[in-house]
């Protein structure tokens, strides 16, 4: 079993859409969590970074991490075509930079 | 600021020869890591370099090695490549707070293909 579970998709939402992303993880280690953000031909850019349970919010973009239940989300309000790429969440621990990917969603979001 | 800058952006090798790529790092950063970026296995950890010091690493052959030099840019070499060492190489950089994993800030990868 992975330590992070992420859903590949694809998944294809209309302009407008509340897009709801998600990945469940195994190991109590991870503290710090992390979504990116990969357009095709790039490499991956942060979007959001948080540490303790509850809820973080950037523009249109909201993480919510829920450690209890070892599940992270990333809600992204009024979805726009350049929103289109895919979307990975990563995990570290307590020291140094290692961090533990999902295999990233991919979103397509339709004009 | 200039971001993580990797070189070269693309390479065609043949099975059996060797590789190396480039990374400078964000400027003040001072852990470099390396990840492996395939369709089938997702983003794998490769290495991480501190202070020209390898920190940690993932569960990869010995043919994969790095090193980091004192102005913080790193490289890594692949020997003896096979076909399934395919794949975009990416470099991250982070500040490193010191109080648990850092965000890691991306190169644009290096892709490798092996013939």
């Amino acid at each position: 079993q992975k330590e992070v579970e992420q859903d590949p998709g694809p998944l294809s939402v209309p302009e407008g859409a509340i897009v709801s992303l998600n990945c469940t993880y195994s190991n109590s280690a991870f503290q710090y969590f992390m979504w990116y953000r990969q357009y095709s031909r790039k490499g991956p850019e942060l979007l959001m970074y948080t540490y303790s349970s509850g809820n973080k919010e950037d523009g249109r973009f909201t993480a919510q991490v829920d450690k209890s239940s070892k599940y992270i989300s990333l809600f992204i309000r009024d979805s726009q075509p350049s929103d289109s790429a895919t979307y990975l969440c990563a995990m570290g621990g307590t020291s140094g930079s290692r961090l533990t990917f999902g295999e990233g969603t991919q979103l397509t979001v339709n004009p | 600021k200039a971001g993580v800058t990797q070189t070269p952006r693309y390479l065609i090798k043949t099975r059996g020869q060797q590789v190396t790529l480039s990374c400078s790092p964000i400027s003040g950063h001072r852990s470099v890591s390396w990840y492996q970026q395939t369709p089938g296995q997702g983003l794998q950890f490769l290495f991480e370099y501190f202070s020209e010091t390898q920190r940690n690493k993932g569960n990869f052959p010995g043919r994969f090695s790095g090193r980091q030099f004192s102005n913080s840019r790193s490289e890594m070499n692949v020997s003896t490549l096979e076909l399934g060492d395919s794949a975009l190489y990416l470099c991250a950089s982070s500040s490193d707070l010191g109080r648990g994993a850092s965000p890691l800030h991306f190169g644009n990868g290096t892709r490798l293909t092996v013939t």
